[in-house]
């Protein structure tokens, strides 16, 4: 079966710290893999993707995200949280057949 | 143009009312979606447009009518709905089928 799990409901961090949440998926074929990050109420905002090459993938807000296949994960790091960075993380699976599996979400909460 | 827009942004609703959510997309994109949203849940994908024809529908109660007017253009016709029916509903788009999606804000929705 098709799924993506984010093992960790919620997260509190220090600003400045590091981050790491964590995704692992399963995926029958070559699976596209992404990070939305979605702030209270709004719509999602891709942070990265992957769907083939460099297995370090660079996104925006100084996001990077890394897929591992022999973990079957695609962890979501950044090296020094922002205040700003605050909101819930989906990590998502796709492939050919258009069909978006997200995960459950991480809620990262940033203390000053 | 590089952002997909939803209106209204807050609906509320009566169990009789038939109302309209509109997207739009100015990107040239050639598949749009429509995803339902509960509170501390992740998007569930309810319709699929692919050159303006209906591609994918998951299961989704009939008191829900999709509408894809041109390749810029996705409606969501409501008719009837539940009380259950309360979420945020948000619009994407993606350039082709399987490519990656960009979300609207959404249109957060109430029936009473």
């Amino acid at each position: 079966a098709q799924s993506v799990t984010q093992p960790d409901i919620h997260i509190t961090v220090s600003e400045g710290a590091s981050l790491e949440l964590r995704c692992n998926y399963s995926y029958g074929a070559t699976p596209y893999l992404f990070w939305y990050v979605q702030s209270p109420g709004q719509g999602l905002q891709l942070l990265l993707k992957y769907f083939s090459g460099d297995t370090l993938v660079q996104g925006i807000k100084g996001f990077e995200a890394e897929f591992k296949r022999s973990q079957s994960s695609f962890n979501l790091r950044k090296p020094s949280v922002h205040w700003s960075d605050a909101a819930e993380y989906f990590c998502a699976v796709g492939g050919n057949t258009d069909k978006l599996i997200f995960g459950t979400g991480t809620r990262l909460q940033v203390f000053p | 143009d590089t952002e997909v827009t939803q209106t209204p942004k807050h609906l509320v609703m009566g169990m009789t009312n038939k109302k309209s959510l509109k997207c739009e997309q100015h990107m040239g994109h050639r598949a749009m979606y429509w995803y339902k949203q509960k509170a501390k849940k992740p998007p569930e994908l309810m319709f699929v447009y692919s050159y303006e024809k209906l591609s994918i529908n998951e299961s989704v109660p009939s008191r829900f009518s999709p509408e894809c007017p041109n390749s810029s253009l996705l409606n969501l016709h409501l008719h009837a709905l539940q009380p259950e029916d309360s979420a945020l509903y948000l619009c994407a788009s993606s350039q082709d089928w399987g490519q990656v999606k960009f979300f609207g804000p959404g249109t957060r929705l109430t029936v009473l």
